[in-house]
């Protein structure tokens, strides 16, 4: 299975910080990544797919970008929604695979 | 709008079965391949089975192989897990969640999910 690595676990930023998360595959998987926000105790929410193509209402604040195994989320200024866990998640291959996801939090 | 609804959830022992359902009756649900995925406490997200549009093509992860498997019954906009032989590590809020398209064949990321239902294994 191809593994996905996301850094850093947890990210403590202020509301307007550009915020970065990468996320590292264990062999290429192209351009099959997508990017969710989950928050708690609700559903993931797909924020863009094919490693930046952004989904229907999703904020143009969010970016992406890579290719083959490095990619980054991009957040161009952080705001008091943004604050929740981000997941990238491969669909090169099954078995389909995340990251262990990476956590913003208020500073 | 897509509005997934799973149900089925509970408390059952170690080797004790359960079926999920995942219902969605506001879109044409034949035409989109579904799948499973799970979050164990505290844990990230881990993808669980895959099934195309018609139904004619399964995929799952290796720890559930044998043990699970997924179906639909398209007349009912209905999706299914039949989970048996039960473990402690299969504790987690599945959710049901949608492909873009049709086949499974050629996965995609996942544009809508459902509410999670809890499934806890313990004695």
């Amino acid at each position: 299975d191809i593994q996905m690595t996301q850094s850093p676990s947890t990210l403590s930023a202020s509301v307007g910080d550009r915020v970065t998360i990468t996320c590292r595959a264990s062999q290429t998987i192209g351009t099959w990544l997508a990017w969710y926000q989950q928050k708690p105790g609700k559903a993931p929410k797909l924020l863009m797919v094919d490693v930046s193509s952004l989904e229907s209402g999703v904020p143009s604040r969010f970016s992406g970008s890579g290719s083959g195994t490095e990619f980054t989320l991009t957040i161009s200024s952080l705001q008091p929604d943004d604050f929740a866990t981000y997941y990238c998640q491969q669909y090169k291959s099954y078995s389909l695979t995340f990251g262990q996801g990476t956590k913003v939090e208020i500073k | 709008e897509v509005q997934l609804l799973e149900s089925g959830g509970g408390l059952v022992h170690p080797g004790g079965s359960l079926r999920l359902s995942c219902a969605d009756s506001r879109f044409t649900f034949s035409n989109y391949a579904m799948n499973w995925v799970r979050q164990a406490p505290g844990k990230g997200l881990e993808w669980v089975s895959a099934i195309s549009g018609s139904g004619d093509n399964t995929y799952y992860t290796d720890s559930v192989k044998g043990r699970f498997t997924i179906s639909r019954d398209n007349s009912k906009n209905t999706l299914y897990l039949q989970m048996n032989s039960l473990r402690a590590e299969d504790t987690a809020v599945y959710y049901c969640a949608k492909f873009p398209t049709f086949v499974a064949s050629i996965p995609r990321g996942f544009d809508s999910w459902g509410q999670g239902t809890q499934v806890t294994v313990s004695s």
